[in-house]
């Protein structure tokens, strides 16, 4: 079945810019929508963008200013960029897949913590 | 946009029923039928629950559904089980065809 997996760093500077990967496996990344979402510690989910594996994009108003996304369609990834980072953008980051009939993520990562400090 | 407004905490005995609300706007889940719900347990990502405001997905039991009036959509587990205490977040599609979820609620089992 399909999976997705997040990889990068877990430890990210002030002002810097996180970078994350999210491999799938199991299937293709063609005629998908590709998200990613994270979660602070001990709150909420916030959807961050997503991307068609063809290129058009969406982005949260609150991060597009800071927020990049491809898709590596011949290695089956896609990639987040979020530029400036502060503490407050230190969570758990989490990539899904969203059908395209659906509005809805029915496949995610396992997530990975990224952590924002000196 | 603002988040989805659901109740933090909702708790219940087992094999009672719960209802846990989720209120939008008419630019999110009051107009369009892409409400979706999503439980979590502690660690773990994620799993879609209902879609397109009560579908469930293949292998999701029966005991949950879902429903939508106006501007609140819900979700109801009956029959409630230990193994059903966790996190549970609304999301839906808005008219800037962005994502927005609710804040979360946590469902006890008593």
């Amino acid at each position: 079945q399909v999976q997705l997996q997040e990889s990068g760093p877990g430890l990210v500077k002030p002002s810097e810019t996180l970078s994350l990967t999210c491999t799938v496996s199991g299937g293709s990344i063609s005629s998908y929508y590709w998200s990613w979402i994270r979660q602070p510690p001990g709150k909420g989910l916030e959807w961050i963008a997503y991307m068609y594996y063809s290129g058009s994009t969406n982005y949260n108003p609150s991060l597009k200013s800071r927020v990049t996304i491809s898709v590596d369609t011949p290695k089956n990834q896609f990639s987040l960029k979020l530029s400036s980072v502060t503490a407050a953008d230190t969570a758990v980051y989490y990539c899904a897949r969203r059908p395209v009939p659906l509005r809805a993520f029915d496949i995610w990562g396992q997530g990975t913590m990224v952590t924002v400090s000196s | 946009q603002s988040a989805l407004t659901q109740p933090a905490s909702v708790s219940g005995s087992p094999g009672q029923s719960i209802t846990i609300s989720c209120t939008g706007t008419s630019s999110d889940v009051g107009g369009y039928n892409y409400v979706s719900w999503y439980q979590q347990h502690p660690g773990k990502a994620p799993k879609l629950m209902i879609y397109d405001v009560s579908n469930r997905p293949s292998g999701v039991t029966h005991r949950f559904s879902g429903s939508k009036s106006g501007n609140t959509a819900s979700l109801a587990v009956s029959g409630l089980q230990a193994e059903d205490e966790a996190d549970y977040y609304c999301s839906s599609y808005t008219s800037s065809s962005a994502v927005v979820f609710g804040g979360g609620t946590r469902l006890t089992v008593l």
